[in-house]
C-alpha cells in the first residue's frame, strides 16, 4: 500500500524567508503524481504544485517549488519569500493511475511570523 | 464558473440520526471523490464514483455509510446511526477525467 509521511507536525518562518516541508513516500509504482496541497483556516483544499513522476525537471509556481528526488522517494516544498497569506496546513499527497484518489500525510502546520 | 459546492457547511446530528451530506461538482465534471478528515489528521479517501457508478469504494466503512451520483442532482454521503466516531470534515472533489480534482469546503459533521 502506498504511504505518504510528512515528518514535520510543524514549521514557522520569518516573513519574506525561505522555508521547506518535507515528505516522503513508499510505492512500487513507477507513473504517478505527487502533490502539495495548502489548507488555510477557512479548510478549503488549495492545490499548490503538482508532479509527474515521468518528469525529471523539478515543478515550480512562482514562490513555490519542489525538490524531486525519485530514488529517495522524497518531495520537499520550498516556499520562498513567505508572505503571511503562506500560514496554512500542508498536505502532500500521492496518486497514480487514471483517476484522483489521492492518498494523504498527516500535515505540516506552518507558521509565519511578521 | 462555480466551483464543487458542498452543503451544509456545518452539520449537527444527535447519535443515532441519519446525516446527509451533499456535493455538487464543478460543471461537466463527471467524477466526484468523497474523503474524511478526522482532527490532527490529514484526509482519506472514502469512494470515487462517476455518474450512476461507484468505482473505487475501497475506504468505506463496510457498515452505516453509502454514496451516491445519480444521473441527475448532486452526489450524496449518507451516514445512518451516526456515531461520535463519525466526527469528522467530510470533503468532495470533482474532476473530469485524468485532470486535476477540485475540492469543495468541506462539511464539518458534529455528533453529540
Amino acid at each position: 500500500a502506498q504511504t505518504v509521511t510528512q515528518s514535520q507536525p510543524e514549521m514557522s518562518v520569518q516573513e519574506a524567508e525561505t522555508v521547506t516541508l518535507s515528505c516522503t513516500y513508499d510505492t512500487s509504482e513507477s507513473d504517478y503524481y505527487l502533490f502539495w496541497y495548502k489548507q488555510p483556516p477557512s479548510r478549503q483544499m488549495i492545490l499548490v504544485i503538482r508532479q509527474e513522476a515521468y518528469k525529471q525537471q523539478n515543478a515550480t509556481e512562482n514562490r513555490f517549488s519542489v525538490n524531486f528526488q525519485k530514488a529517495a522517494k522524497s518531495f520537499s516544498l520550498k516556499i520562498s519569500d513567505s508572505q503571511l497569506g503562506d500560514a496554512a496546513m500542508y498536505f502532500c499527497a500521492y496518486s497514480f493511475g487514471s483517476n484522483y484518489k489521492l492518498t494523504f500525510g498527516k500535515g505540516t502546520l506552518l507558521t509565519v511570523n511578521p | 464558473n462555480a466551483g464543487v459546492m458542498q452543503n451544509p457547511r456545518h452539520l449537527v446530528r444527535r447519535r443515532g440520526q441519519e446525516a446527509r451530506l451533499r456535493c455538487s461538482p464543478m460543471k461537466g465534471h463527471s467524477h466526484v471523490y468523497w474523503y474524511r478528515q478526522l482532527p490532527e489528521e490529514g484526509l482519506k479517501f472514502m469512494v470515487y464514483l462517476q455518474k450512476e457508478n461507484i468505482i473505487d469504494e475501497s475506504g468505506m466503512p463496510k457498515e452505516r455509510f453509502s454514496a451516491e451520483f445519480p444521473k441527475e442532482g448532486p452526489s450524496i454521503l449518507r451516514i445512518q446511526q451516526v456515531v461520535r466516531g463519525d466526527s469528522a470534515a467530510y470533503f468532495c472533489a470533482s474532476s473530469i477525467q485524468n485532470t486535476e480534482a477540485f475540492f469543495g469546503q468541506g462539511t464539518r459533521l458534529t455528533v453529540v
